[in-house]
């Protein structure tokens, strides 16, 4: 398997755009999930999914962010307006079976956004 | 909310020196899991815990479940340059909601 899939890996915008991030898990997995990585807050969660359905959403910073699993092969996180303060790094995960005990998440690369 | 205490928060040692950091928390985990992230990537898995008193090893590196279940370390011998990065402990807590919980990183850097 190619693993956890983001796109793009960079992305650069202007305040005011909208931005969306792209995420193809791993196959198989049920769980999805999207973090935000910077230096002041370190490692977020925003959101996860189970079987293509938001479980929770309480890390959302506001209404501008949304994500979205229309099906289990894919997943967008979108931020409308951006703003500069919405520059950080934001990953994907995925993962398999809540009751496998296992629960290991397999982390995409990585989105580079930068809100100028 | 549940959180993680990681410590130390970064380190530079000399190559060849142990390193140790560990994860401390006030709630009851059933799963331990040490992730390292090198610059640019994402956070890849180091080693999975799964039972308390567990000690597991990988390579040069050895990750133990605390017997209380509310801590874990992880040991590095004999540093090398490509060590450097950011060490993250994760657990899960006992109500299994399929989400972890991270700690706040140790960035580690090794002086050649």
């Amino acid at each position: 398997d190619a693993g956890v899939i983001q796109s793009p890996r960079h992305e650069v915008t202007e305040m005011g755009q909208e931005v969306t991030l792209r995420c193809k898990p791993i196959s198989g997995h049920d769980y999805l999930f999207w973090y935000r990585q910077t230096m002041m807050r370190g490692l977020e969660l925003l959101i996860y999914f189970n079987n293509n359905v938001p479980i929770d959403d309480s890390g959302m910073p506001e209404d501008r962010f949304s994500a979205k699993m229309p099906n289990a092969s894919f997943s967008t996180l979108k931020i409308q307006p951006s703003e500069p303060r919405d520059s950080a790094v934001y990953f994907c995960a995925s993962s398999f079976g809540r009751y496998s005990a296992k629960n290991i998440q397999y982390f995409g690369a990585g989105t580079r956004l930068s809100v100028l | 909310g549940q959180q993680l205490n990681q410590s130390p928060q970064s380190m530079f040692i000399q190559e060849g020196e142990d390193v140790s950091m560990n994860c401390t928390s006030s709630s009851i985990f059933n799963t331990w899991l040490w992730y390292k992230q090198d610059p640019g990537e994402g956070p890849v898995l180091l080693i999975a815990l799964y039972k308390a008193g567990e000690l597991t090893s990988n390579g040069r590196l050895t990750a133990q479940f605390g017997i209380t279940r509310k801590d874990s370390f992880l040991n590095i011998s004999a540093s090398i340059p490509s060590d450097v990065g950011i060490y993250f402990c994760a657990g899960q807590l006992t109500s299994n909601t399929g989400k972890l919980i991270f700690g706040q990183g140790t960035t580690l850097q090794v002086k050649p």
